[in-house]
């Protein structure tokens, strides 16, 4: 019951795009992306509530697609500091997602 | 207050003794989670409340683990005779709704030696 996410690990240079997908078997109502840096809390990045909902924060930006059980988070023009393993999380919020972790190097 | 506290950062505990970890969540929030994170990429969910009520504890291996969220108390997540595969962070997170995005701890790291 717990989302997969893909890729498992991604390594970027500064400036340069990655996409984090989240796959689920269950049916998903909502979708919450969290990252997590080393040592840290998971910090709340931002939450999908509807089927086809695209939601921007500066330069982090995320879809939903209902029918396909599927979110993808979208990173654009990495900075250093976007380094850290995200996870998704299913709309009842008890199963998060197996994590990816994205280091971005200068 | 603004943030979730959790209490204490760490706890050393010898193998089969009695863990017991606190929580306050945000003020009102009325829902709060228990996560443990033994892997870097794996959190497992064991227990949620809605108030001082059990919302769903499905993930709780209930022969060793108790929790309690009582009026006007932390929250407590309790281990009794602790193993080795214990050993992990506890995670609290407290939420307005049952579907609402989370506010984490800082966690309390547990090692069973």
């Amino acid at each position: 019951q717990q989302p997969v996410q893909s890729p498992q690990a991604v390594i970027l240079r500064e400036g340069e795009d990655a996409v984090i997908n989240c796959s689920s078997s269950k049916a998903l109502y909502s979708v919450h992306w969290y990252r997590q840096k080393h040592g840290e809390a998971p910090v709340f990045l931002m939450i999908l509530l509807k089927g086809g909902e695209q939601k921007g924060h500066e330069k982090i930006s995320a879809s939903f697609n209902e029918k396909k059980q599927q979110s993808s988070l979208y990173l654009t023009a990495s900075q250093l500091s976007y380094s850290g393993t995200y996870f998704c999380g299913t709309g009842d919020q008890f199963y998060f997602g197996t994590g990816t972790s994205l280091t971005v190097i200068p | 207050g603004e943030e979730v506290a959790q209490t204490p950062k760490h706890l050393v505990r010898g193998e089969g003794q009695k863990a017991k970890l606190y929580c306050a969540p945000i003020k009102g929030h009325s829902y709060v989670f228990w996560y443990q994170q033994v892997l870097k990429n794996e959190f497992k969910f064991l227990i949620s409340f809605q108030n001082e009520n059990v919302f769903d504890e499905t993930g709780m291996p209930k022969e060793r683990f108790s929790a309690k969220c009582l009026p006007n108390s932390p929250c407590s997540l309790e281990i009794q005779a602790t193993k080795l595969e214990d050993s992990a962070v506890y995670f609290c997170a407290s939420s307005q709704r049952d579907r609402g995005f989370q506010y984490f701890g800082a966690g309390t790291r547990l090692s069973v030696l």
